[in-house]
């Protein structure tokens, strides 16, 4: 099936810094990815959708400036982590449709933990 | 925006007890789809329900959609401690609307 990859898979990082995470899919080309976050025994929520070569659209209340989304090619999108604090430690989840079968591959995630 | 709701939020059962979980909209879904995430892990597409009653099934796991496509089930037959985690629907459109899932506990 397909493979979406996604990496780090944790990060530990001081309050401040910038985290990028990246997204690939592995064996087709997606147009659209997802970026999700789950925080501990909750759903996932929908954060980003990612749009290659243009601009993401980002959910009510997800900081634009903050979550900054960059999907520059078919096949990869980033989600950068911008002067992350400890209320962004969370679980955060990408994944890409593949548009024939409209089904969502997801990547393993990356845990993110702010001290 | 629609919501899916899903319940219950929580089930424990023996290993070799049954397990459903519901899927509720208030409005009429275009299709529902299933995912299992595995404690500590990522949701793993299971199936996709289109058709109005439509029924599908994968070992021992059983899919519903509703006659009026506003709700959809998950039924497990004799679970095992491999079914363990939660368990979710959501909505494809142009993103995937998740209902807050079922976790599911197995004890042998």
């Amino acid at each position: 099936g397909a493979v979406v990859s996604q990496h780090p898979s944790r990060v530990i990082c001081k309050s401040g810094t910038s985290v990028k995470i990246e997204c690939r899919s592995l064996d087709f080309q997606a147009t659209t990815m997802f970026w999700y976050r789950q925080f501990p025994k909750q759903s996932l929520m929908l954060m980003a959708t990612s749009n290659e070569g243009s601009k993401a659209t980002y959910e009510q209340g997800v900081e634009k400036d903050k979550f900054l989304i960059n999907h520059a090619s078919l096949t990869l999108s980033t989600l950068t982590v911008t002067s992350a604090h400890p209320e962004d430690s969370s679980f955060y989840i990408c994944s890409a449709i593949a548009v024939a079968k409209n089904i969502q591959y997801f990547g393993a995630g990356t845990r993110l933990s702010v001290l | 925006g629609q919501q899916v709701m899903q319940i219950p939020q929580y089930q424990h059962v023996q290993e070799g007890e049954d397990f459903t979980t519901y899927c509720n909209s208030s409005t009429t879904l275009s299709n529902i789809q299933w995912y299992k995430q595995r404690p500590g892990g990522h949701p793993v597409f299971l199936i996709q329900l289109v058709k109005s009653g439509e029924v599908k099934k994968q070992k021992r796991l059983t899919f519903q959609f509703g006659e009026a496509k506003k709700n959809s089930s998950l039924h497990i037959t004799a679970t095992q401690t491999t079914d363990v985690g939660t368990y979710f629907c959501a909505q494809a459109g142009t993103a995937l609307i998740f209902g807050k899932g079922t976790t599911l506990s197995v004890s042998s």
